[in-house]
């Protein structure tokens, strides 16, 4: 099982739509847990870290379930400039950081 | 704001020519790294550095060096250049008790060896 999985999508969605992905992780000695936004031809950019009691950050909310070792990101009311790819970071107690391979994201008008 | 700044943008280079990325963060920050960002493939890290004058290896540091001279600079050495290190580059940085810390990564280098 690899250590960080995503569906890599793409994930085609209608403007104003909600849409959710998961990440899932295989190492329970996982500490800590990040969202980032990456366009096309850009550098990854911090979206949001993941916190064990979920957390909100206007249309965006991030999610931890440990029990089932996974992280959520839900986007809400979506508009055209979400369309990105959204890697799922994690760093483990080693302070190993593990990237997924991303979700690509499309928001159709 | 962290600031990551990579040297460039887009380079172009031939096989088997000495090649340097430059990577310079204004933060501070004991940790730095370099990865390489393929299609399908992810991020994949190259080497990283805790400190000035230390590295250690990442999933991928055949064919590259790397050289820790400074804090605020990390440099990727591609010691003879092949097709397959056609990529593009990210540095990244952190600050040392990294663990509930994210990476702040520059703009990328786009790096085409022909």
């Amino acid at each position: 099982r690899k250590e960080v999985e995503q569906d890599p999508g793409p994930f085609n969605v209608p403007e104003g739509a909600t849409v959710a992905f998961n990440c899932t992780y295989s190492n329970s000695a996982s500490q800590s847990f990040f969202w980032y936004r990456q366009d096309c031809r850009k550098e990854p950019k911090l979206l949001m870290s993941v916190y064990s009691s979920g957390n909100e950050d206007g249309r965006f909310t991030a999610q931890l379930n440990r029990a089932s070792q996974y992280i959520s990101l839900l986007i809400r009311d979506s508009k055209l400039s979400d369309s990105a790819t959204y890697l799922c970071v994690v760093i483990l107690r080693d302070d190993k950081i593990i990237f997924g391979k991303g979700t690509r994201l499309h928001i159709l008008p | 704001d962290v600031k990551v700044t990579q040297s460039s943008r887009y380079l172009v280079k031939r096989t088997g020519e000495k090649v340097f990325l430059e990577c310079v963060q204004d933060m501070d920050h004991e940790n730095m790294f370099w990865y390489r960002q393929d299609p399908g493939l992810g991020l994949r890290l190259i080497y990283f550095s805790y400190d000035v004058k230390m590295k250690e290896k990442g999933d991928i540091p055949e064919g590259y060096s790397v050289s820790r001279e400074k804090k605020e600079r990390f440099s990727l050495i591609l010691e003879s250049a092949s097709t397959n290190q056609t990529s593009m580059y990210l540095c990244a940085s952190l600050p040392r008790g990294r663990g509930n810390q994210p990476q702040h990564f520059g703009d990328g280098t786009r790096l085409s060896i022909l």
